[in-house]
C-alpha cells in the first residue's frame, strides 16, 4: 500500500535561512509520481512540482529545489533564503500508476518564517 | 479561465440535514476528485471520477455520494450530515497522470 510520511510537523526559521522539508514515501509500484503542494494561510492548494519515478534528476526553480532519491524513497524540498511569504503548510503526495491518478497525501509540514 | 470553482464557500448544517457541494472546472479535465482536509491528517480522497458518468470510491467514502452527469461538474452529496463530517472539502481536477488542480475549498460545519 502507498504511504507518504512527513515527519516534521512544524518548522520555524528566521528569514533568509535555508530550510529543508522531508518527505518519505512507500510504494510497491515501479511507476509512480511525486508531488509537492503549498497551502498558504488563505487556504488554497498550489501545485509546486511533479516528478515521475524514472527521473531522479534534482530540480531547481528559483529559491526552490527538490532532491529525489529512490534509494532512500525520499523526495525532499529545500527553500533557499526563506521569506515570510513562504510561510505555509507544505504537502508531499504520491500517485501510483496502478492506482489511477489518485493522490495520497502526507500530513503536511507547517513552515513558519519569521522576519 | 476560472480553473476549479466550488460552491458554496461556507456552510453550517444541523445533524441530519442534507446538502450538495458543487464543483466545476473549465480545463476540460477528464478526472475529478473530492477530498476532505482535517487537522493533522492531510487530505483524504472521498470519491473520484475518471470521466463523465463514472464515479468510484476513495479512501473515506462513507456518508457521501457523488455524481458526474457532465464532464465539467462533479457533485458531492451528504444525505444525512453528522458532526464527524465537519471539515474543509476540496475538489480537484486533472488530465490523466498529471498534476491535480484544486478549488478554493468549502468549509462545512455540522452542529
Amino acid at each position: 500500500a502507498q504511504k507518504v510520511t512527513q515527519a516534521q510537523t512544524e518548522i520555524s526559521v528566521v528569514e533568509k535561512e535555508d530550510v529543508t522539508l522531508d518527505c518519505v514515501y512507500e510504494t510497491r509500484d515501479t511507476t509512480y509520481y511525486l508531488f509537492w503542494y503549498k497551502q498558504p494561510p488563505s487556504g488554497e492548494l498550489v501545485f509546486l512540482i511533479r516528478r515521475n519515478s524514472f527521473d531522479e534528476q534534482n530540480e531547481i526553480s528559483g529559491r526552490y529545489s527538490w532532491n529525489f532519491q529512490k534509494s532512500t524513497s525520499s523526495f525532499n524540498f529545500t527553500i533557499t533564503a526563506s521569506q515570510v511569504v513562504d510561510s505555509a503548510v507544505y504537502f508531499c503526495a504520491l500517485s501510483e500508476s496502478s492506482y489511477g491518478n489518485k493522490l495520497v497525501f502526507g500530513a503536511g509540514t507547517i513552515l513558519r518564517v519569521k522576519s | 479561465n476560472a480553473g476549479v470553482t466550488q460552491t458554496p464557500k461556507f456552510r453550517v448544517l444541523k445533524t441530519g440535514q442534507s446538502m450538495t457541494l458543487l464543483c466545476a472546472q473549465d480545463m476540460n479535465h477528464e478526472y475529478m476528485y473530492w477530498y476532505r482536509q482535517d487537522p493533522g491528517m492531510g487530505l483524504r480522497l472521498i470519491h473520484y471520477s475518471v470521466g463523465e458518468g463514472t464515479t468510484a470510491k476513495g479512501e473515506v467514502p462513507d456518508g457521501y455520494n457523488v455524481s458526474r452527469l457532465k464532464k465539467q461538474n462533479f457533485l458531492l452529496g451528504l444525505e444525512s450530515a453528522a458532526p464527524s463530517q465537519t471539515s474543509v472539502y476540496f475538489c480537484a481536477s486533472s488530465y490523466v497522470r498529471r498534476e491535480q488542480y484544486f478549488g478554493p475549498g468549502t468549509r462545512l460545519t455540522v452542529t
